[in-house]
């Protein structure tokens, strides 16, 4: 079935930091890729997302591209801030079974002044 | 701007209790989804709904159940509960179709402790 597998977490770095959370799904078929991230006391909300192969999702200084080849969607952010503290979560779309997502297992990242 | 609303931030309930677990959303979404969160296991579906009284199973449907009498909320019922469903509860929404549909609306969970 459909899987997403991110890193082994907790991931703790220094203001300014170079950030990376790896993230690889199963390739049945061509599914969209999701980031979502999860505030302390929040819940999730879309961070960004691809479509289709070499497109490449960002906002927030944040980036991930799409590679079918290696089948990853790895997040990337040039200069993490504290308030980039968060837990982020990999998801990739069902097919045709719309919104229904399949999520990684979460990655905590505390970022330190 | 509250957009998808969990009736309950924290409950503690009893082995065996009946509870009710409910969500509304104001962006008039067709579908509807209960997850469970878990450390080390990420997010699991328990149930979707795509449209008012209809209802399907996630990948963890067993000990739960459903209703959606209504477009706007959506009901997750666990009808004796056990401590393995100590957990924290989120809803979610979406549109219907189309890109839209991935981009699910969290309410803020319901973290559920059985004891």
């Amino acid at each position: 079935g459909d899987s997403v597998t991110q890193m082994e977490g907790p991931v703790t770095l220094s203001e300014e930091a170079f950030l990376t959370i790896n993230c690889t799904y199963t390739a049945t078929g061509y599914p969209s890729l999701f980031w979502y991230v999860q505030y302390p006391g929040e819940g999730l909300q879309l961070l960004l997302k691809a479509t289709k192969a070499d497109d490449k999702g960002s906002n927030k200084g944040f980036e991930a591209t799409y590679r079918k080849e290696t089948t990853s969607f790895h997040l990337e952010k040039g200069s993490v801030q504290v308030s980039d503290s968060a837990v982020y979560f990999c998801a990739r779309a069902g097919g045709t079974s719309y919104g229904k997502l399949t999520f990684g297992q979460g990655t905590i990242l505390t970022v330190h002044p | 701007d509250v957009k998808v609303t969990q009736s309950s931030r924290y409950l503690v309930k009893r082995t065996g209790e009946k509870v009710f677990l409910e969500c509304v959303q104001d962006m008039d979404h067709e579908n509807m989804f209960w997850y469970r969160q878990d450390p080390g296991l990420g997010l699991r579906l328990i149930y979707f709904s795509y449209d008012v009284k209809m209802k399907e199973k996630g990948d963890i449907p067993e000990g739960y159940s459903v209703s959606r009498e209504k477009k706007e909320r959506f009901s997750l019922i666990l009808e004796s509960a056990s401590t393995n469903q100590t957990s924290m509860y989120l809803c979610a929404s979406s549109f219907a179709r189309g890109d839209g549909a991935n981009v699910l609306t969290f309410g803020a969970g319901s973290r559920l402790t059985v004891l």
